[in-house]
């Protein structure tokens, strides 16, 4: 069966620090892995990745890809209060899968 | 604003009765989601329609959930006899097939 792993569930982080997230799965018929943004109502887009070494940017956050090691990390540099959210991976394959998300909390 | 339009945005219902949800997609989005999410966790995948057929439902998923796409255009999804660990945010998503997917603002079912 698919399955998506995220890494840490949960994380507390200061103003200013730097976050790394890990996305690692397990699927059949790979076609992308997205990452999306969830604060109090639905996710909200920011990556599809599809190729390997390929990074994608956005402001602060990057995401990269490696389908040789079936995992994706999400990078938040310079990180604010308004990063606090729950950020999850999903992996498109038959069907559209998600992992339980990681808990990002900022203090200020 | 996604162009997912879930209604209703709020359900509270008694343990035992039914209730239905309705999912509007964007339009011309051959595939259409439901998950269900509860507190501080991910989404749960339920199942999921590519036009009007229904290609897969989790195996978790207790024969009360049942869930409809006539005509490849809006979804429902029921749950009879509801019960008290129904209680959860009911989410849909559409998207082209292959390509990202987009969510309404989900319906929050409350069964006391």
């Amino acid at each position: 069966e698919d399955k998506v792993v995220q890494s840490p569930l949960s994380l507390v982080v200061h103003e200013g620090d730097t976050v790394t997230l890990n996305c690692s799965y397990e699927v059949t018929n790979f076609r992308s892995l997205l990452w999306y943004k969830q604060e109090k109502k639905a996710p909200t887009f920011l990556f599809m990745l599809t190729s390997s070494g390929i990074e994608k940017k956005s402001g602060r956050l990057s995401s990269i890809l490696d389908k040789k090691e079936l995992f994706s990390i999400l990078n938040i540099t310079a990180t604010q209060t308004g990063d606090s959210a729950i950020y999850l991976c999903a992996v498109e394959a038959t069907k559209l899968v998600f992992g339980a998300g990681t808990i990002l909390r900022v203090k200020s | 604003d996604t162009g997912v339009s879930q209604n209703p945005r709020h359900k509270i219902t008694k343990r035992g009765q039914n209730v239905t949800f309705r999912c509007d997609p964007i339009s011309e989005h051959n595939r259409l989601y439901w998950y269900r999410q509860t507190l501080g966790q991910g989404p749960e995948f339920l199942t999921y329609f590519q036009n009007e057929a229904q290609l897969e439902k989790s195996r978790l998923l207790s024969d009360r959930f049942s869930a409809e796409r006539p005509k490849g255009s809006f979804s429902t999804l029921e749950i009879q006899r509801t019960e008290q660990g129904d209680s959860a945010m009911y989410l849909c998503a559409s998207s082209p097939e292959g390509i990202k997917a987009f969510f309404g603002q989900g319906t929050r079912l409350t069964v006391v």
